[in-house]
């Protein structure tokens, strides 16, 4: 079936760091592949998206690439900051008659100054 | 302007009794999901329902009733409550086409006691 594997976490980074957050898939065909952002205590906001394979989504610093060679879609951040401190989540969809999100079980990043 | 709303947002109850959760959006979109969120994070599609048509339900016990009135309103009933259904409740919606991302609620925070 299909399925979203994430890095566990928690990943602690000092501020300025770099940010890789590993992120694979298990599908059949193509789906569209997001990630999402939890801060502590808020509901889940879209962070950035890719519908095809080799599109780059990229928003607020971050950026993930949708390798269907590798059926990866890893998050990346040059600089991180205190204020990116949050779950984030890898998450595919098909759309369509079906559209439902899969998640990835979450990886919490904590920024210390 | 908030584009997707959940009422409550913290309920607390005891085992056995039934309640509701409440879900608006104002986005235009016609799809409209409910997701829950256990306590490590976990996120899993539990009902979605297009133009107020049931589209899917993942298996979920038939103690959690979804009800459509319109579009824009999707609502989560529960009864008999049991402590497993404490949990945080995400609402979402989007439109039927495209790549299928989803705009979520910021949760019910649910605790049966």
């Amino acid at each position: 079936g299909n399925s979203v594997t994430q890095m566990e976490g928690p990943v602690t980074l000092s501020e300025e760091a770099f940010l890789t957050i590993n992120c694979t898939y298990t599908a059949t065909g193509y789906p569209s592949l997001f990630w999402y952002v939890q801060y502590p205590g808020e509901g889940l906001q879209l962070l950035l998206k890719a519908t095809k394979a080799d599109d780059k989504g990229s928003n607020k610093g971050f950026e993930a690439t949708y390798r269907k060679e590798t059926t990866s879609f890893h998050l990346e951040k040059g600089s991180v900051q205190v204020s990116d401190s949050a779950v984030y989540f890898c998450a595919l969809n098909y759309g369509g008659a079906t559209n439902k999100l899969i998640f990835g079980t979450g990886t919490l990043l904590a920024v210390q100054p | 302007d908030t584009a997707v709303s959940q009422t409550p947002k913290y309920l607390v109850t005891q085992m056995g009794n039934d309640k509701s959760i409440k879900c608006e959006q104002n986005l235009g979109h016609d799809t409209m999901y409910w997701y829950k969120q256990d306590s490590k994070k976990f996120l899993k599609i539990m009902f979605s329902y297009n133009n107020k048509e049931l589209i899917i339900n993942e298996t979920v016990p038939n103690r959690f009733s979804p009800k459509s009135p319109d579009k824009a309103h999707l609502n989560l009933h529960i009864n008999s409550l049991e402590l497993g259904d404490s949990a945080v409740y995400f609402c979402a919606s989007s439109h039927s086409g495209g790549p299928g991302e989803q705009y979520f609620g910021p949760g019910t925070r649910l605790t049966v006691t």
